[in-house]
């Protein structure tokens, strides 16, 4: 069946730091990937996405390689800031889904601490 | 566009009591998806709608759960009767082109606690 497995929280870095977060999937064909951010209080929102096999997803400063060599989808940051302390989650949706809704990991929380 | 609109916020109740979750999907969107968050399981998907049709239900946790979209623009979560281990936040997410569209608009959640 389609997974995702997340590196498990919670993560802490200093500001400035680099951050990565592991996410490796499982899933037939050629899943879209994704990683969404959940700040504190509030819903889920979609921080970036890769539709295709070598596809780099990017915003905000993050970024996430599409690997299906590896099946992975890691999220990384060069310098991370406070206001990136969040909870992120992987997900995928599988190919040609249909109605399948995405899947997404655990989630992964990151405390960046001044 | 206001964005998934959840209510309420926060409800604390007492074990036995039913409780209610509503939620107001984005205007025109035709999929509506309730979720469960808790930190010993994560986000776990309960059941999700196309064009107000119930698709998959098999993330119910049991028949205490009910969930009803009686038109494209409302929602409804019902436990009853609620038990402590229903204590967690309830998210309510909405898409436009159908449960393969990626691109899920999630609300602010509702904080449930049942004493």
């Amino acid at each position: 069946g389609n997974s995702v497995t997340q590196m498990e929280g919670p993560v802490t870095l200093s500001e400035e730091a680099f951050l990565t977060i592991n996410c490796t999937y499982t899933a037939t064909g050629y899943p879209s990937l994704f990683w969404y951010v959940q700040y504190p209080g509030e819903g889920l929102q979609l921080l970036l996405k890769a539709t295709k096999a070598d596809d780099k997803g990017s915003n905000k400063g993050f970024e996430a390689t599409y690997r299906k060599e590896t099946t992975s989808f890691h999220l990384e940051k060069g310098s991370v800031q406070v206001s990136d302390s969040a909870v992120y989650f992987c997900a995928l949706s599988p190919q040609g889904s249909g109605n399948t809704p995405l899947v997404f990991g655990k989630g992964t929380r990151l405390s960046v601490i001044a | 566009d206001a964005g998934v609109i959840q209510s309420p916020r926060h409800e604390v109740t007492e074990m036995g009591q039913e409780v209610t979750l509503r939620c107001k999907p984005i205007s025109g969107h035709n999929s509506l998806f309730w979720y469960r968050q808790t930190m010993m399981r994560g986000l776990e998907l309960l059941i999700y709608f196309n064009n107000n049709v119930p698709i998959d239900d098999s993330g119910m946790p049991e028949d205490r759960f009910s969930a009803k979209m009686p038109n494209a623009s409302f929602s409804t979560l019902k436990i009853q009767p609620s038990e402590p281990r229903d204590s967690a936040v309830y998210f309510c997410a909405s898409s436009l082109r159908g449960a393969a569209n990626e691109k899920l608009f999630f609300g602010s959640g509702t904080q449930l606690s049942v004493l």
